[in-house]
């Protein structure tokens, strides 16, 4: 399975631009890149995935380098509710459906 | 319903005893996950459903758990003869379809399962 590198924590202040940065240098041609959120005492949350193109959704962007062997998470305007633990996940498909294989994540802590 | 459910939302059992984790999956969604989450870690794949079949079992850490969705909609893990190792939350997920790029995993709140 392609792994992924996060750094374990990281600060933000509210209104700020929050900047998560994931490496996956093993990433596969096919492997798409995933990013989840998971709030306190919550199960994950969607926000957005890419294959080789920079996506913007309503809440974040996502820039793959070109060489896709890493990827920055952009929060535009982070807010209080935003303080969460940010998952890198490089996407693999298995037998058939796709396998989420989850790391530690990124902690980020959104601060007034 | 709105999203994925699952029940009980926390469950303390004593060592040895059986346990059984309920998920209500989001209507019509074909796919079905489970994962196992310790405590400051990322959830672990345990489990996969497409319907009725169970068609990947490898993240089921020993034969005492076991998982079923007999009518390819609720889904039931149980955990037999309970030990403190089985201490985690318990996620299920559920997705639309099986493959393509935009097959997000929607996740229920989980099942927090303490044994004493």
């Amino acid at each position: 399975d392609a792994k992924t590198t996060q750094p374990p924590s990281m600060d933000c202040a509210e209104g700020r631009a929050a900047n998560l940065p994931c490496n996956h240098s093993t990433i596969s041609g096919n492997e798409y890149v995933y990013w989840y959120r998971q709030i306190h005492s919550q199960g994950p949350q969607y926000i957005i995935h890419g294959l080789k193109n920079n996506e913007t959704n309503e809440m974040a962007s996502l820039i793959i380098t070109e060489d896709r062997k890493s990827s920055t998470l952009i929060l535009p305007h982070a807010t209080l509710r935003d303080t969460a633990v940010y998952y890198c996940i490089v996407r693999v498909d298995s037998a058939g459906f796709q396998k989420l294989v989850f790391g530690t994540g990124t902690r980020l802590l959104v601060s007034p | 319903g709105a999203g994925v459910s699952q029940s009980p939302r926390y469950k303390v059992a004593k060592r040895g005893q059986d346990v059984a984790l309920r998920c209500d999956p989001i209507s019509g969604h074909v796919s079905l996950f489970w994962y196992q989450q310790a405590l400051g870690q990322g959830p672990e794949f345990l489990t996969y459903f497409q319907n009725e079949a169970q068609l990947d079992k490898s993240g089921l850490p020993s034969d005492r758990f076991f998982a079923e969705r007999p009518e390819g909609s609720v889904s039931t893990l149980k955990i037999q003869r309970t030990q403190q190792e089985d201490s985690a939350v318990y996620l299920c997920a559920s997705s639309l379809g099986t493959s393509g790029s935009s097959n997000e995993q929607f996740f229920g709140p989980g099942t927090r399962l303490t044994v004493l």
